[in-house]
């Protein structure tokens, strides 16, 4: 089946540190990968996408790569600000007949100035 | 602007009546779907609409109902079936079904609690 599996929250990390928050999935044929970040109390905003193996992403200093061979789809940031603190979802979409979502379980974000 | 509108932002209901959260998106995509997110978990797929009249139940659609008149539209009630119904409802849309790499764009959510 599908699925999305991430990296268990909270991660708190201090301003201007590196960010990693590890996505991994499992589909049956060719998906696109997304990843999206909500605000407390708001909906879900996208922030980047990835429609094909070996496809980077990017926005805002985020950047994710498509990676196939392990199934992969890991998000980074150079630098993080206090304001990028938030809950970040990995989304894979894009299958068969109708653009179904397969979300992860949502990865908090808390950053410390 | 184009976007997502949900209404009311927060809905208090009594046990035993049902309720219904508005869904409007003036962006012209054909598909519509709602999802419910509880605290500290993912999203959770009620309904999902492809076009107009026509929907189908996602992976929890017991105590839900939904209708799609038109394609703007797509209110979800809650019925008093629902065990469990507090949760924050978040709609979305997207261009169309089929396209492999059209992201889903999210209205602002509605949180319901039951009193």
């Amino acid at each position: 089946g599908n699925s999305v599996t991430q990296m268990e929250g909270p991660v708190t990390l201090s301003e201007e540190a590196f960010l990693t928050i590890n996505c991994t999935y499992t589909a049956t044929g060719y998906p696109s990968l997304f990843w999206y970040v909500q605000y407390p109390g708001e909906g879900l905003q996208l922030l980047l996408k990835a429609t094909k193996a070996d496809d980077k992403g990017s926005n805002k200093g985020f950047e994710a790569t498509y990676r196939k061979e392990t199934t992969s789809f890991h998000l980074e940031k150079g630098s993080v600000q206090v304001s990028d603190s938030a809950v970040y979802f990995c989304a894979l979409g894009g299958l068969y007949n109708f653009n179904k979502f397969y979300f992860g379980s949502g990865t908090k974000l808390n950053v410390k100035p | 602007d184009g976007g997502i509108t949900q209404s009311p932002k927060y809905l208090f209901r009594k046990e035993g009546q049902n309720v219904t959260l508005s869904c409007e998106q003036n962006l012209n995509h054909d598909a519509m779907y709602w999802y419910r997110q509880d605290p500290g978990q993912g999203l959770r797929l009620i309904y999902y609409s492809q076009i107009v009249n026509d929907f189908q139940k996602g992976d929890i659609a017991e105590g839900y109902s939904v209708s799609r008149e038109k394609k703007e539209s797509f209110p979800l009630t809650v019925t008093s079936a629902q065990k469990n119904p507090t949760a924050f409802y978040l709609c979305a849309s997207s261009i169309g079904p089929t396209d492999s790499y059209n992201e889903q764009f999210f209205g602002p959510g509605t949180r319901l609690t039951v009193l």
